[in-house]
């Protein structure tokens, strides 16, 4: 079956970076997107971005542009989130999350997430 | 960006009754070339990651119990669980992925009356 598998919890000074790995398995890891998604302490669910694991490229949300980097590692089937310049805003819990895709086809619903890490950011 | 919008923020329900959750888009998240609404719901429970329950508005995803059931279309959708189990405590998001970046509702808390 489906799992994705991340890493555990960081803590983290204001003006660093964090990487959170998410390791996939039980499908074809080249063939779904891998999104990443986070919860702010306190707030609701908000879309970073996407990776596409089979030929690297990445989107990002507006509001991340220049400061998170997806990418993966085709051989241990893992996807990678690196945030820098961390502030206190950027704590609470960061999930990858599967697009559901068909025939190279992907939907940005998401029907697999990993268990989240939780991301502190203190001084 | 498309804005979604739930209501209630929160509602409390008696067991076996029913709750509805309401979500309103900024924006049309319907295709007109494939008829189809982008719109997903998830549960959240805490310490877990989201669950999808629904996508494309009403089609239930595989193993999500029938007493889920999604409605609506354009720009107005409804979440409505039949007969509320205690199992179904948590908070409800949805989701546009009609066009980047995806955004969901600000979350409905249901509990147990």
């Amino acid at each position: 079956q489906v799992h994705l598998v991340q890493s555990g919890a960081e803590v983290k000074k204001p003006g660093a970076s964090v990487k959170v790995s998410c390791k996939a398995s039980g499908y074809t890891f080249n063939s779904h997107d891998i999104n990443w998604v986070r919860q702010a302490t306190g707030q609701g669910l908000e879309w970073m971005g996407w990776l596409n694991p089979a030929n690297g490229n990445a989107g990002y949300a507006q509001k991340f542009q220049g400061r998170v980097t997806f990418t993966r590692d085709t051989s241990t089937s893992t996807a990678y989130m690196e945030l820098s310049s961390l502030k206190s805003e950027d704590a609470g819990v960061y999930y990858c999350a599967r697009s559901d895709c068909t025939n190279s086809r992907c939907e940005y619903h998401f029907d697999f997430w990993g268990q989240g890490t939780l991301v502190t950011v203190s001084s | 960006d498309i804005v979604m919008t739930q209501s209630p923020d929160s509602l409390a329900v008696s067991l076996g009754e029913r709750a509805t959750i309401n979500c309103k888009s900024s924006q049309s998240v319907l295709y007109n070339s494939n008829n189809r609404d982008y719109l997903a719901w998830y549960q959240k429970k805490p310490g877990q990651p989201p669950k999808l329950l629904i996508y494309w508005a009403s089609t239930r995803q595989s193993g999500v119990p029938d007493r889920f059931s999604g409605s609506g279309s354009g720009t107005d959708f409804t979440l409505t669980i039949s007969s509320l189990q205690a199992e179904d405590v948590g908070v409800y998001y949805c989701q546009q992925y009609y066009s980047p970046p995806w955004t969901f509702g600000q979350g409905t808390k249901v509990e147990i009356k």
